[in-house]
Order: structure tokens, then sequence, then C-alpha cells
């Protein structure tokens, strides 16, 4: 158990639909990842927040956004979903102190767009 | 920007042999991460072993070891001893030295890697 959450662990949706994939970062990790692990695109990076703050910005669709709030916990937010949308969603979190700051990765959300 | 090579989609090993996975990667910064990590069957991603490009000594952890070749812009694992629960998706990761606060991975397409027995 790396000690970060993600929510649901299963999503299971219709085309052009709306939805919002949670993740709870390890205790202290102020630094929160999204990655997209699908099939034709392997495993991409999607978006950083650090602090509640953006800081780095991957292959994200304008359709998709992020946010990180106050308690450091942060949301992925889904829009106008397609077919090709349909992947496993990864939240990591890491301390960002020292040089390694090892992101942890959670269990991840699947999504399946019908 | 940096790109990670495995060109091994699929491997298969022994129980108790010894197997080597391949990684090559492609920038042109000097200092950087470089990672493997394991995703078994559950989907959860496992970080095995991490080498820092500044160390030339190879990291070693238990029967994981890697081979790090900076001049050839290589970094392989070996995984001695194969156990049936080895058996996963073996990822390749690069990660540059953090600008500031951000820090992402860029990860190879994955090795699987089956063990028999």
């Amino acid at each position: 158990d790396s000690g970060v959450t993600q929510t649901p662990k299963h999503l299971i949706t219709a085309t052009g639909q709306r939805v919002t994939l949670r993740c709870s970062p390890r205790s202290g990790d102020l630094s929160v990842y999204w990655y997209q692990q699908s099939l034709d695109q392997g495993l991409q990076f999607l978006i950083q927040y650090y602090n509640g703050e953006e800081r780095a910005k991957g292959n994200i669709l304008e359709r998709f956004s992020a946010q990180q709030f106050p308690d450091l916990h942060s949301e992925l937010n889904l829009s106008s979903l397609e077919l090709g949308d349909s992947a496993l969603y990864f939240c990591a979190s890491s301390p960002m102190t020292g040089s390694w700051s090892e992101q942890y990765f959670g269990p991840g959300t699947r999504l399946t767009v019908t | 920007a940096q790109t990670v090579t495995q060109s091994q989609p699929e491997m298969s090993v022994q129980e108790a042999e010894t197997v080597t996975l391949s990684c090559t990667y492609d920038t042109s910064e000097s200092d950087y991460y470089l990672f493997w990590y394991k995703q078994p069957p559950s989907r959860q991603m496992i970080l095995v072993i991490r080498q820092e490009a500044y160390k030339q000594q190879n990291a070693t952890e238990n029967r994981f070891s890697v081979n790090f070749q900076k001049a050839a812009k290589s970094f392989s694992l070996k995984i001695s001893d194969s156990q049936l629960g080895d058996a996963a998706m073996y990822f390749c990761a690069y990660r540059s030295v953090p600008t500031g606060t951000a820090s992402k991975l860029t990860f190879g397409t994955g090795t699987r890697l089956q063990v028999t027995l």
C-alpha cells in the first residue's frame, strides 16, 4: 500500500458525459501527478500540481482539467468523454523534498466509456 | 524531449533463472534519474529500482540490479533467481532533475515478463 488513495476504482459511463476522479496523496506529500495508461498511448503524464498550483503539463486534452485543493487532495475532471478516453488513470504523489522525491502511485481508476 | 524505448514487448524466463530487460533512452541532459517500475496483474505501479545518472556504480536491490551505461544511454534490468511473483509488466522510466518543483516521469512502452516453471 503506497498510501495514495484513488476513488472510484472503476467507472463506467457513456460518451459525452463528464466524470471526476479523486486522489488523496500520502500524508505530507505536496505534489500530485496524474498519468493516463491506455492500450494505444501507453503511460503518459497528464499534469502535475504542487501545493495547489499547476507546475507542469503534459499531453492533457483541453476536455480534461485538474485542480489541487487546500487539503492537498486532487481531482481530475474529464468532460465530453469519448471512447478513446477509456484508460487507467493513475495519481502519484511525492514530498518534493530532496532530489529523489520518489513518486508513489495510487491503485488507479479504471474508466470505461461506452 | 526525452524518450524511453523498450524494444522487448515480451520476455520469458524459467523460475530460478536470470533474465535481462533492455531499456534505452534519449536525452540531452547530463543529470537525470532512471527507474524500473513493476506492474503486476493488480495494476499497481511498484518501484523496483532507481539510478542516479551521476553515479557510476550500478544500483542493486536484492535480486534486482541494473546495468547503467551512460554513454550508450542504456539502462537494463537484471532479475536473478526469478520467481513466479516476478511475472508482471516492467516499465523503464526517466526523470529529469527537478526544475523548481516540476518533475514528471517519462515511461517506455513496457516489457511483459512471463515466469515459467
